[in-house]
């Protein structure tokens, strides 16, 4: 089945450094990722669509600036937190799809990124 | 507005079989019902989803009512690994750009 690979699984970064999230389809071409946020006993939020060759499309109040997606081939999106808070603290998590066809499987998750800020 | 409605929480007694409800009473003809899961500090997992007809595969049963506005998830034997929150989602059906919005969900807690 569809693979997506989250990397790294948990990182902790001093304030005002940036981290990058790197997620990879292994086994598909997905041109289009998402990524959300997951605060404690909260749902998934979703922050960005990240199209491969293309800007990313940003959610409605998610700062494009602080939170920069690359897309850069159909197998690999990134998303770079910069100039880190404690409050962008959070669980993040990348989803893809095989495409037209990922109907019948749904969307494939990443095992999800813990930030930690401090 | 939520498209979905949902438990906030259930229990489930390991073995016997968990329905978890969803209501979705405004839901269009053209629109699925996706259901995921997410198990503790991992990413979500596709369960099942449907349109009119009721689904089955190895993982669960979805049960839509005829006039769609409810659909239940049906894990037949529940393990303590089942435990997780459960969202049931509508949207029309799902192609590789299409967003996937999720509500609060239910917890299902399965015990010994």
């Amino acid at each position: 089945g569809a693979v997506v690979s989250q990397h790294p699984s948990w990182v902790i970064c001093k304030s005002g450094t940036s981290v990058k999230i790197e997620c990879r389809s292994l086994d598909f071409q997905a041109t289009t990722m998402f990524w959300y946020r997951q605060f404690p006993k909260q749902s998934l939020m979703l922050m960005a669509t990240s199209n491969e060759g293309s800007k990313a499309t940003y959610e409605q109040g998610v700062e494009k600036d602080k939170f920069l997606i690359n897309h850069a081939s159909l197998t690999l999106s990134t998303l770079t937190v910069t100039s880190a808070h404690p409050e962008d603290s959070s669980f993040y998590i990348c989803s893809a799809t095989q495409g037209a066809g990922g109907a019948n499987y749904g969307y494939t998750f990443g095992s999800g990124t813990r930030l930690t800020v401090v | 507005d939520a498209k979905t409605t949902q438990p906030p929480s259930m229990d489930c007694a390991e073995g016997r079989a968990a329905n978890l409800p969803c209501n979705h009473s405004t839901i269009s003809g053209n629109e699925y019902v996706y259901w995921y899961r997410q198990i503790h500090s991992q990413g979500p997992q596709y369960i099942i989803h449907g349109l009119k007809n009721n689904e089955t595969n190895e993982m669960a049963s979805l049960i839509i009512t005829e006039d769609r506005k409810s659909s239940t998830l049906i894990l037949p034997h529940a393990t303590l690994r089942d435990t997780a929150v459960y969202y049931c989602i509508v949207s029309p059906l799902l192609r590789g750009t299409d967003k996937l919005i999720f509500g609060t969900g239910t917890r299902l807690q399965v015990f010994p």
